[in-house]
């Protein structure tokens, strides 16, 4: 039984590029949350997909985008990057038919912004 | 505004037992989790409470107080292999707010 996998592991990009990272659930699940998490830091919530629609969003910009397709897999889209957009990257997943369940995590991506 | 507080760093012996707290304040609310966290690794669960009381799974136990908006993390029975980064995280409005973590430190 897959876990929660995310591609890439590592990405490097510049100042204003953009970037679109990958992430497939666990078997069975349904739901996918983004998550973005500094160096020393709790990870801060991006946005929730559910039923290939944005449910809940964090305090993020508008740079940061996505996408959930009908086989539940989804994208984050960031534009524009800035320095401050390096962080590791975090997937997760949850079954929204069975109530309150916990998320599960990918591996993550870790993104640096040169 | 919402916010979780833990101590940024516990430590402990081989073979002791520690706690963890967290409290929170949060505008809405689900359920409490903890999440392990290995440096340069992906958070994994542990365990969840959305209801008040114990939850007990191997080594690791939860508790939660809704009324006193606390929950703690209990590890028994400390291994080397435990020294890590550990989160409490509150299910609130379909998203995980998280506190910035404790570090446990393991002594020989």
């Amino acid at each position: 039984d897959a876990g929660v996998t995310q591609s890439p592991t590592h990405l490097i990009k510049t100042r204003g590029q953009q970037v679109t990272l990958r992430c497939s659930p666990k078997s069975g699940h349904d739901t996918v949350s983004w998550y973005q998490q500094a160096l020393g830091q709790g990870p801060q919530f991006i946005f929730q997909y559910y039923e290939e629609e944005e449910r809940q969003r964090g305090n993020f910009p508008d740079r940061f985008s996505g996408h959930q397709f009908p086989n539940y897999s989804s994208e984050l889209n960031v534009n524009a990057l800035l320095l401050g957009d390096s962080a590791l990257y975090l997937c997760a997943s949850s079954s929204d038919g069975q109530g309150h369940q916990p998320q599960h995590f990918g591996d993550g991506t870790r993104l640096s912004i040169l | 505004g919402q916010s979780l507080e833990q101590p940024s760093e516990v430590t402990a012996v081989e073979g002791a037992i520690v706690q963890i707290n967290c409290t929170y304040q949060t505008s809405g609310f689900y359920g409490l989790s903890w999440y392990q966290q290995h440096d340069g690794g992906a958070p994994t669960f542990l365990s969840y409470n959305a209801l008040d009381g114990l939850e007990e799974t191997g080594r690791f136990s939860s508790f939660l107080s809704r009324s006193d908006s606390y929950g703690y993390l209990l590890l028994q029975e400390l291994q080397m292999k435990d020294s890590a980064s550990y989160f409490c995280a509150v299910e609130s409005n379909y998203q995980l707010i998280w506190g910035a973590g404790t570090k446990l430190i393991i002594k020989p």
